[in-house]
């Protein structure tokens, strides 16, 4: 276990359906991130919260919507996805300051058909 | 321009020998840090090693070990003894101000038995 926990852990849609990545850490930090993995590319960064707000978002399609009810919990709501959005989701929390980096979940390999 | 640079998309080494990733970084920060991320095949991003740009003496953890070279922006990483778990991907990363941490493109590290 590392931490934070991800689920679900691989998630096939269609591109008219509409799901969720669920992403818990109980580690206290106060800030949480959604990045993307694809194929041979960095870590992009979708995401950024702090203290449940939302503090950065690098221009991310509106068919991804993320959600983060209190501090321990973020969602990612997914719907009329393409076939390029099939990638690696991973999130990640950390403390305001700190010098460990992130802790990061195991990530959701979503699938587009 | 790419802030984070890793020039070896994969690299190969003998069970039990050395090896150094490499890693160069761009910042116009005086303050920043510098971190290492493994991540195998599970897809897991596990937190290796952190150099902060004012630490004088280069970080060690167990069998990490990161040539932190600041006038050269590197930040090399050098695993001793490499073992069949070391098997991965390697991600060098940079947090600047504001807590956002950019990602490298990753090295892919086979070790041979």
């Amino acid at each position: 276990e590392t931490g934070v926990t991800q689920t679900p852990r691989h998630l096939v849609m269609g591109m008219t359906n509409k799901k969720s990545l669920k992403c818990e850490q109980h580690l206290g930090h106060n800030a949480m991130y959604w990045y993307k993995q694809s194929a041979k590319k960095p870590l992009e960064l979708m995401f950024v919260y702090s203290l449940e707000e939302r503090v950065e978002n690098n221009s991310v399609p509106s068919r991804f919507s993320p959600e983060c009810p209190n501090s321990s919990h973020l969602f990612l709501h997914l719907h009329t996805l393409q076939p390029e959005d099939s990638a690696l989701y991973l999130c990640a929390s950390s403390q305001e300051e700190g010098e460990f980096g992130y802790t990061f979940g195991s990530g959701t390999r979503l699938t587009v058909v | 321009a790419q802030k984070i640079t890793q020039t070896q998309p994969g690299m190969f080494v003998q069970e039990k020998e050395a090896v150094t990733l490499d890693c160069t970084y761009d910042t116009s920060d005086q303050s920043y840090g510098l971190f290492w991320y493994k991540q195998p095949s599970s897809g897991e991003m596990i937190f290796l090693i952190y150099q902060g740009s004012y630490d004088e003496q280069n970080a060690t953890e167990g069998r990490y070990s990161l040539n932190f070279q600041k006038a050269r922006k590197s930040a090399n990483l050098v695993i001793s003894a490499s073992q069949l778990g070391d098997s991965a991907m390697y991600f060098c990363a940079m947090r600047e101000a504001g807590d956002k941490v950019i990602f490298g493109p990753g090295t892919s590290l086979s070790v041979i038995p």
